[in-house]
């Protein structure tokens, strides 16, 4: 089975702070996504990358960051956290093959920020 | 921007109903429609597809019903039991320009089923 981990289930942050979201897929798979999730919003995208290396902007960039140093694991970065960026952050990855493949989600980062 | 309209935002029905949830959009670029379950404190996990070409998917006790030319397709979960109160996604594949793709998500259906 594929297996996404995110390295917190929950974390507490201050305003201001410079905070990282770690995921790591275990299926060599080239595609690697960031969602934030909130209720009555659904899943929205916020950055994406196809490759180590690559990265382009989802449908929410703004005020995040993302690195792919390395084919397994993506970080989101939150330059300076603000508190309108608490949330549900979902990690998920998918083979290449196109747009039929299906994302593997990891159980998600439940950030706080105070 | 693109969008994927769902419908309704919850749903109780009971044990062995028929709960039917709606998914609308707009964008004709759209070229495959999967739906995602998540129970609390997991992520989504792809519970069943479907191409533009195909009217109607069934796998188990979960059928996909696809209208493309007034682009809604909608999820049946026939016999439903307690184990499938979930919340469920629809959702929209598109090419990207970086040779990837990209889904966009309805705001997704929490689904009770009471015994």
């Amino acid at each position: 089975d594929v297996k996404v981990t995110q390295s917190s289930r929950y974390l507490v942050k201050r305003t201001g702070e410079k905070v990282f979201l770690e995921c790591v897929q275990d299926m060599d798979h080239e595609n690697m996504f960031w969602y934030r999730q909130d209720p009555g919003l659904g899943l929205r995208l916020i950055y994406f990358s196809y490759d180590v290396k690559m990265k382009e902007k989802g449908d929410i960039p703004e005020g995040y960051s993302v690195s792919r140093e390395k084919k397994e694991r993506f970080s989101l970065i939150l330059e300076s956290a603000s508190t309108n960026q608490t949330s549900m952050y979902l990690c998920a990855s998918s083979p290449r093959g196109g747009l039929r493949q299906p994302q593997h989600f990891g159980d998600g980062t439940r950030l706080s920020i105070l | 921007q693109q969008q994927v309209k769902q419908s309704p935002q919850s749903l109780i029905v009971q044990k062995g109903g028929i709960p039917i949830i709606n998914c609308a959009y707009e964008n004709t670029a759209f070229d495959y429609f999967p739906w995602y379950q998540q129970f609390p404190g997991k992520g989504p996990a792809l519970l069943i597809a479907i191409r533009p070409d195909v009217s109607e998917k069934k796998e188990g006790r979960f059928t996909i019903s696809f209208n493309k030319s007034a682009k809604q397709f909608s999820l049946h979960i026939m016999d439903s039991q307690p184990g499938d109160s979930a919340t469920y996604f629809c959702a929209a594949s598109t090419a990207s320009g970086a040779g990837s793709y990209q889904l966009t998500f309805g705001k997704g259906t929490k689904l009770s089923v009471i015994p």
